[in-house]
Formats: structure tokens, C-alpha cells, sequence
């Protein structure tokens, strides 16, 4: 079956630095991924749809500048976390759509969980 | 706006047993309504996906209802093992458009008992 590919799994940064998740589509093309994020025993929270070739659409409350997407091929999005602070500590998992399929379903990687001292 | 709703209680059910667990959700009627399983520090992973034009699917120990009018879904395991015990989301497309997305909900955690 598809895979998505998320990197890295785990990461630790002091407060005020930036930080880059990777997410591939390895055996399929991805016009679109998306970027959720998720806290304890909460829910996925939709954060911004990632647009190959075009500007990230972000949902009502995530701010842009501070959760900067690339999209620049079709089978790699990256989300910066810029500026870290502890309150952006949280599960981020990306999830992306087979372009080449017609069903609705979405693959996800295995998440990136930040931790900001 | 747009609800969707899970029971937050875990479920605690024995071997063998059939497990079911519910998705409500309110304001709208959508075209499709998926279920995923997720693992402690995982993504989620596709199960089922059931249109509205449909009332069961199946796929080997699993089925899946959805009811229209009542707005509700029900997600079932039959002769559940230990095996599957994880949190089981379902999702839906926004109220708010945007086809290719979808909108989770908090999800219940089942728990098989040997």
C-alpha cells in the first residue's frame, strides 16, 4: 500500500529556533498534503492544506508565518515550525491523497512529536 | 457549525467479543463519513470508508453502518482480539467545503481484555 514518510519522529529544541518536518509520498504523487496536529487525547486539528507548486491554505486560527509549508514537488511538503515556543509543543502528523487514485481516503505518516524547552 | 462526536469513554470489552463504537455528528449532511485506527504515537490508518448512499460496507471482521437521518455512523468489530485494541477515529469532509479535506473526531479508545 501507499506510504507517507515523516521525519524526524522525535525532536527536542530550546524555545526561539525553528524547526523542519519532512513529509514524502514514497511510492505515489501527492498534488495535495495535509498538516494536523494533535495534543493529548485530543483530536486532529486540521492546521493548512499544502499545495504542490502553489501557496499553503491555512485553516481559521493557524498562523501562517508562523507555520511555514513548501510544497515544491510532488511527493515532498515540509512544515517549518518558526520561532518555537513550549506552547507549540504537540503531535504534527502529515497526511497526503494519491493523485492518481479517485478515493477520498488519506495516508498518513507516523508523526513528528516536538517538545520546545 | 460542524460537530462531530465520539464517545470519549474507553470501551473495555472481552475476546471475542463484538465491539461497537458510535460517530454522531450534526449541521450537515455529508457525501462520505471514514474511519481510521490509531496507535499510541502513530498516525492514523485508514479503515473504511462508507458514502451516503450507502447503508453497511463490510471488510472482513469489520462493518461499518451509516445512517442518514439520524446522523450517526457505527463502526464494528466482530470477535475483537487484543490485537485491536487502539483508538478509533471517523472523519468527514468540512461543512465548510474543501472536498479533499477532512475533519476528525476526537476518537474512542477500545480496549480488548484477553
Amino acid at each position: 500500500g501507499a506510504v507517507v514518510s515523516q521525519h524526524p519522529s522525535r525532536v527536542i529544541c530550546k524555545s526561539g529556533t525553528s524547526v523542519k518536518i519532512e513529509c514524502r509520498s514514497l511510492d505515489f504523487q501527492a498534488t495535495t498534503m495535509f498538516w494536523y496536529r494533535q495534543f493529548p487525547k485530543q483530536s486532529l486539528m486540521l492546521m493548512a492544506t499544502s499545495n504542490e507548486g502553489s501557496k499553503a491554505t491555512y485553516e481559521q486560527g493557524v498562523e501562517k508565518d508562523k507555520f511555514l509549508i513548501n510544497h515544491a514537488s510532488l511527493t515532498l511538503s515540509t512544515l517549518t515550525v518558526t520561532s518555537a515556543h513550549p506552547e507549540d509543543s504537540s503531535f504534527y502528523i502529515c497526511s497526503a491523497r494519491d493523485s492518481g487514485l479517485t478515493n477520498e481516503k488519506l495516508f498518513f505518516g507516523s508523526g513528528t512529536q516536538l517538545s520546545v524547552l | 457549525s460542524q460537530k462531530i462526536e465520539q464517545n470519549s469513554e474507553a470501551l473495555n470489552i472481552q475476546e471475542g467479543k463484538t465491539a461497537t463504537l458510535t460517530c454522531n455528528y450534526t449541521n450537515y449532511s455529508p457525501a462520505y463519513l471514514q474511519w481510521y485506527r490509531q496507535d499510541p504515537g502513530r498516525g492514523p490508518v485508514f479503515l473504511l470508508l462508507i458514502r451516503e448512499n450507502e447503508k453497511e460496507k463490510r471488510k472482513e471482521r469489520l462493518k461499518v453502518t451509516f445512517d442518514t437521518t439520524l446522523k450517526q455512523s457505527l463502526f464494528h468489530i466482530t470477535a475483537s482480539q487484543p490485537a485491536d485494541s487502539a483508538t478509533y477515529l471517523c472523519a468527514l469532509p468540512p461543512l465548510s467545503g474543501g472536498y479533499n479535506k477532512l475533519i476528525f473526531g476526537a476518537g474512542t479508545r477500545l480496549a480488548v481484555h484477553p
